[in-house]
């Protein structure tokens, strides 16, 4: 069973250079999460999904897409991107019931030079 | 507004010592709270969970939380730490709805 898979691991960016990071999962799960994580500050909510078709924005929106076109996949796009979009993102999902603990996948650190 | 503080950023302890991490929420309601820990290069694993019951609940790995509502704190506690439980570790809530507040995320570091 393999959870939540992220990909790619590390990736290098230019300013302006545009990317996909996705994010599967194989446990049915209805909702998903896009969360981005800076040094010092926690978790930030990106955008979130509470089933195909549906998304929603978190927190800190700005400058990311997401999609939901299947239960299974849930991918963050990048456009234009920018120093500050340089972060650690994991993606993360949990079942129908309220309150469920996350699945979290072992993240995508980008770099955007 | 909803809010976890985790006051220690950084805590060291020796191996075998006794361990505690703070958490502090802010939550009108009853709060669903959370404790993950996330090892280097790793996503955040579930240590364990207070949903209602039984104030102090058990999780992996040995340890365990205690909910404290006249505090509004959900401290994570382990008797005897490992050097394998250098880490860092999150304290979250959840808002009721679908979506969840993390803190800011306390490191702990074990000395052999």
């Amino acid at each position: 069973n393999a959870g939540v898979t992220q990909t790619p691991k590390f990736r290098i960016l230019k300013i302006g250079q545009s990317m996909t990071l996705q994010c599967t999962q194989d446990m049915n799960h209805n909702y998903m999460y896009w969360y981005r994580q800076d040094p010092g500050m926690g978790l930030k909510l990106i955008y979130y999904s509470v089933g195909a078709g549906i998304t929603d924005k978190g927190e800190v929106p700005n400058g990311y897409n997401v999609s939901r076109s299947t239960t299974e996949d849930f991918p963050l796009r990048l456009e234009l991107a920018a120093p500050s979009q340089t972060s650690v993102y994991f993606c993360a999902s949990s079942p129908l019931e309220y309150n469920s603990p996350l699945h979290f996948g072992n993240g995508t650190r980008l770099t955007v030079t | 507004a909803q809010s976890v503080t985790q006051p220690d950023i950084h805590i060291t302890v020796s191996e075998g010592a006794s361990l505690e991490l703070r958490c502090n929420y802010s939550y009108g309601a009853t709060p669903y709270l959370f404790w993950y820990v996330q090892s280097p290069g790793q996503g955040l694993q579930l240590l364990l969970k207070y949903f209602s019951g039984d104030t102090l609940v058990q999780g992996i790995k040995g340890f365990e939380a205690e909910f404290k509502r006249s505090q509004s704190s959900f401290n994570l506690r382990k008797p005897s730490v490992h050097w394998s439980d250098a880490a860092e570790y999150f304290c979250a809530v959840s808002s009721g709805t679908y979506k969840y507040i993390f803190g800011t995320g306390t490191r702990l570091k074990v000395l052999a």
